[in-house]
This record gives structure tokens, C-alpha cells and sequence, in this order.
């Protein structure tokens, strides 16, 4: 089982649908990120909690320490949204080394 | 935002040869970054942790004489691939750490192709 899991693996919605990605993790940490990987490789960290919710524009991301949860959320989405979205959790022992997510390919249709 | 840079972003090269990639924090000091290899549909797998002037932390299963890194100064960590072969052949992504320890911020990552 993986320390860090996310659902769904894959995701097709409609333009303007409101669109959850969910990330569980087993492991402690200090923080967590969201990451968006486009087609072209490259990576964006969306996000970095430790506690509560994060919004930025049309993305809201959520974190439940207690109940090792943490939620992406998308209003209003577009086919620009479509991407890979990686939850990745840092360690939290002393390495600050991140655990990845296996990933959730959302894509947004018009 | 924080800035980091990968070079080259795309390597096509044969097999026996060493490819070496660049990863530069261009408008902060990173003493830590990290080097990532992804697979295909495949999450991120952690290679080695660089700290500025001292060895690397190599991930259990990476081989560190196959993956040299060198973390010569507070902007640039670079990772050689030595004698490359065709399963050499990845994304490799490196990642420098901020101001802020519990920030990371991502190159756009280096696509090897190993012939």
C-alpha cells in the first residue's frame, strides 16, 4: 500500500464542472503539497498547507491533519485545468523529503 | 515566485556516453535539492538529496557512482549520467529547496533519451 494515495486515478469532466481530487496519506508530516505536472513535463506547486484550506482563484485545497485527508477543489473548470495533479506530503522526520501521490489525470472536455 | 531552471531540457544521446544536467535556483540560495526520475504515468521517485558542499544522499536501489551529483554552490546542483544505457532513458526532474524548509520549488525537468 502506498504511503500516500489519491482518488480518482483518472478523471474526464465537463467545462465548468466542479471537480474534487482527494489525497489520503499514513505517514506523518509537517506539510503537503499539491502539484500540477502539464503534458510537457514541467511541474507547479499549486499548493503547500499544514492545516486548514489554501484558495487560490479557481483552486481550493483542504487538509484535516487528524484524519490524514486533504482535498483539491476546482471551480468553474476549463479545459486549461486539464493536467496531472500530484499530492505529495513532506516527511516528518528531519529529511524533509517529499512522498509522492501516484497522480490524478483530469481532463477537462469543452 | 522562487525560479529554478534545468538544462538541457531535452537530451538525446548514445549509449556508453555521459549526459550531465544542470539545475540552477536563479533568484535564491538553495543549500538543498533534490533529484527526481519519472516514468511514464508514473509518479516521482526521489534519486538523492544534494547538499551544498558535501556528498550526496542516495535513495536505496540508486546507484551513486551511475548518478554522480555535485552540489558545488548555493545555486547550481548538477547530475551526471554516466555511461549511459537505453534504461537510462526518463524524465529527471530536480527540485531546490527555500527559504522556507518546507517549500520546494520544481525545474521543468530534463527528458533523456538514450539511443
Amino acid at each position: 500500500k502506498n504511503e500516500v494515495e489519491q482518488s480518482p486515478q483518472n478523471l474526464t469532466a465537463q467545462e465548468g464542472e466542479f471537480i474534487t481530487i482527494n489525497c489520503s496519506y499514513s505517514v506523518g508530516i509537517s506539510a503537503l503539497h499539491w502539484l500540477q505536472q502539464h503534458p510537457g513535463g514541467g511541474i507547479v506547486s499549486l499548493f503547500m498547507l499544514s492545516s486548514g484550506k489554501k484558495k487560490h482563484g479557481r483552486l481550493i485545497a483542504t487538509i484535516n491533519i487528524q484524519e490524514k485527508h486533504s482535498s483539491l477543489h476546482i471551480t468553474a473548470s476549463h479545459p486549461r485545468d486539464s493536467a496531472v495533479y500530484i499530492c505529495a506530503v513532506i516527511d516528518g522526520g528531519a529529511t524533509n523529503k517529499l512522498i509522492f501521490g501516484t497522480g490524478t489525470l483530469l481532463a477537462v472536455q469543452p | 515566485g522562487a525560479v529554478v531552471s534545468q538544462h538541457p531540457s531535452r537530451v538525446i544521446c548514445k549509449s556508453g556516453t555521459s549526459v550531465k544536467i544542470e539545475c540552477r535556483s536563479l533568484d535564491f540560495q538553495a543549500t538543498t535539492m533534490f533529484w527526481y526520475r519519472q516514468f511514464p504515468k508514473k509518479s516521482l521517485m526521489l534519486m538523492a538529496t544534494s547538499n551544498e558542499g558535501s556528498k550526496a544522499t542516495y535513495e536505496q536501489g540508486v546507484e551513486k557512482d551511475k548518478f554522480l551529483i555535485n552540489h558545488a554552490s548555493l545555486t547550481l546542483s548538477t547530475l551526471t549520467v554516466t555511461s549511459a544505457h537505453p534504461e537510462d532513458s526518463s524524465f529527471y526532474i530536480c527540485s531546490a529547496e527555500g527559504p522556507s524548509t518546507d517549500t520546494q520549488y520544481f525545474g521543468p525537468g530534463t527528458r533523456l533519451t538514450v539511443l
